[in-house]
């Protein structure tokens, strides 16, 4: 079993849709990303949380350490937000700092 | 734009060469990560370097190395290659502080992709 699970690997919506996106992780960590890749392959973080919840626009992220669970959430969806969107996870150990990643989610916004 | 410069961005070579990639980090920033993007294996963390200084190791392959220069560039070094080494290799620099552990988000350079045929 991985250490990061996202689900769903694939989602297809239409233009306007509300979308989740979550990540279930099973180890300590002192932070959580969510980055996102485009199809030319550049990432960009778009948020890095320890706890609560983040808003970026129509982007919004949220963390529940107790559940070791977090959603990215994108309301009124567009085709540009179409994109890989990857969940990963810091941990530290005696003072080495580690990121694992989850093997992304496929968005594909229909206009 | 990150901040974060890779080159070369393309990179074809072949089976049993050796080649360098290199990343010079935002202004300012200490750390410098290197991670592995392949088809099969997704993402994957390599190494990680404070301020000249290796700080983690991840599932980085001993054919590769890297090292941290005082003016705080990095280089990966890529050698006896294999077919399998074709991937994305993507370098990250933070805010990372030592007694703080990781202050700021992550910033991407834009990859270098190679190719070994």
């Amino acid at each position: 079993k991985n250490e990061v699970e996202q689900s769903p690997q694939n989602l297809t919506a239409q233009e306007g849709e509300f979308i989740t996106i979550n990540c279930s992780y099973s180890v300590g960590i002192s932070a959580l990303h969510w980055l996102q890749q485009h199809p030319g392959g550049g990432i960009v973080s778009l948020f890095m949380l320890s706890s609560g919840k983040k808003k970026h626009g129509r982007l919004i992220a949220t963390i529940n350490i107790q559940e070791k669970h977090s959603s990215l959430h994108i309301t009124a969806s567009h085709p540009r937000d179409s994109a890989v969107y990857i969940c990963a996870v810091r941990s530290t150990n005696f003072g080495n700092e580690k990121l694992t990643f989850g093997t992304g989610t496929r968005l594909t916004i229909i206009p | 734009d990150s901040g974060v410069t890779q080159t070369p961005k393309h990179l074809i070579t072949a089976t049993g060469q050796r080649v360098t990639l290199r990343c010079s980090p935002r202004s300012g920033d200490l750390s410098v990560y290197w991670y592995q993007q392949s088809l099969d294996q997704g993402l994957q963390f390599l190494i990680h370097y404070y301020n000249g200084e290796e700080r983690a190791k991840g599932n980085i392959l001993e054919r590769f190395s890297a090292q941290q220069f005082p003016d705080l560039h990095s280089e990966l070094n890529l050698s006896s290659l294999e077919l399998g080494d074709s991937a994305l290799y993507f370098c990250a620099s933070s805010g990372y502080h030592l007694g703080q552990g990781f202050t700021g988000e992550l910033f991407f350079g834009e990859g270098s992709r190679l190719t070994v045929l």
